[in-house]
């Protein structure tokens, strides 16, 4: 099954600021997907990325806010914008790997503060 | 769009007593249903799943049925073990282009030595 690599791990910053969130796949996926996760609670999907096109977000979740990009069939990133403190979740990249179902990344903790 | 229900959201058992978690879904068109097991602080892991084409699916002490008629579909797992306590999440997808899991709220499956 396809593996994914996500980094940072987990982040401290400072409100206003910008985070760029990164994950890399080690093979070929069609799709990716990202999530918010607060602590106890299911996934919120986040917006579904294609490669070459642009990413379609869940109600609730604006481009401005959250930018994707998608420049290969193995890689995307988020950036989380102008963060609050509200922004302060788990965030997890996954992918569809086929007949493997979905996988996850190893998600990014992030605190604002 | 689809919509998945989840019960119970915590349960407790005795080690090797059995545990079942249920859920429904709304869309009669999905047709992909996996079992994700969440330790506390890692990404969701892939379990088991079932496509609409079977009622059942086993795996060791992991089962999972499917009820079509009913749109419901229900994990049970077997003579529990301390490892097995996480949180469990259910989800549900139409497999088609462009399309993405819808998850179960969790459950939080503790078992008691």
């Amino acid at each position: 099954s396809a593996v994914i690599s996500q980094k940072p791990s987990r982040d401290i910053c400072q409100r206003g600021t910008s985070l760029t969130i990164q994950c890399q796949v080690d093979s070929q996926v069609t799709m990716m997907f990202w999530y918010r996760q607060q602590p106890g609670q299911s996934l919120t999907l986040i917006a579904t990325a294609n490669q070459g096109s642009e990413a379609t977000y869940e109600s609730g979740f604006v481009i401005d806010k959250f930018p994707i990009s998608r420049p290969n069939l193995t890689f995307s990133t988020l950036t989380v914008s102008n963060m609050s403190p509200e922004d302060s979740s788990i965030y997890l990249c996954s992918a569809a790997a086929g007949v493997y179902g979905y996988t996850f990344g190893s998600g990014t903790r992030l605190t604002v503060v | 769009g689809e919509n998945v229900e989840q019960h119970p959201s915590t349960l407790s058992v005795q080690e090797g007593d059995s545990a079942v978690i249920k859920c429904t879904y709304s869309d009669s068109a999905s047709n992909y249903f996996p079992w994700y097991k969440q330790e506390l602080g890692k990404r969701p892991q892939l379990i088991i799943d079932i496509r609409s084409n079977v009622g059942e699916k086993k795996d060791q002490r992991i089962a999972v049925t499917l009820n079509k008629t009913a749109k419901h579909f229900s994990l049970h797992i077997t003579e529990t073990q301390p490892e097995d306590s996480a949180v469990y999440f259910c989800a549900a997808i139409r497999e088609t282009s462009g399309s993405r899991l819808t998850f179960g709220e969790g459950t939080q499956l503790t078992v008691n030595p």
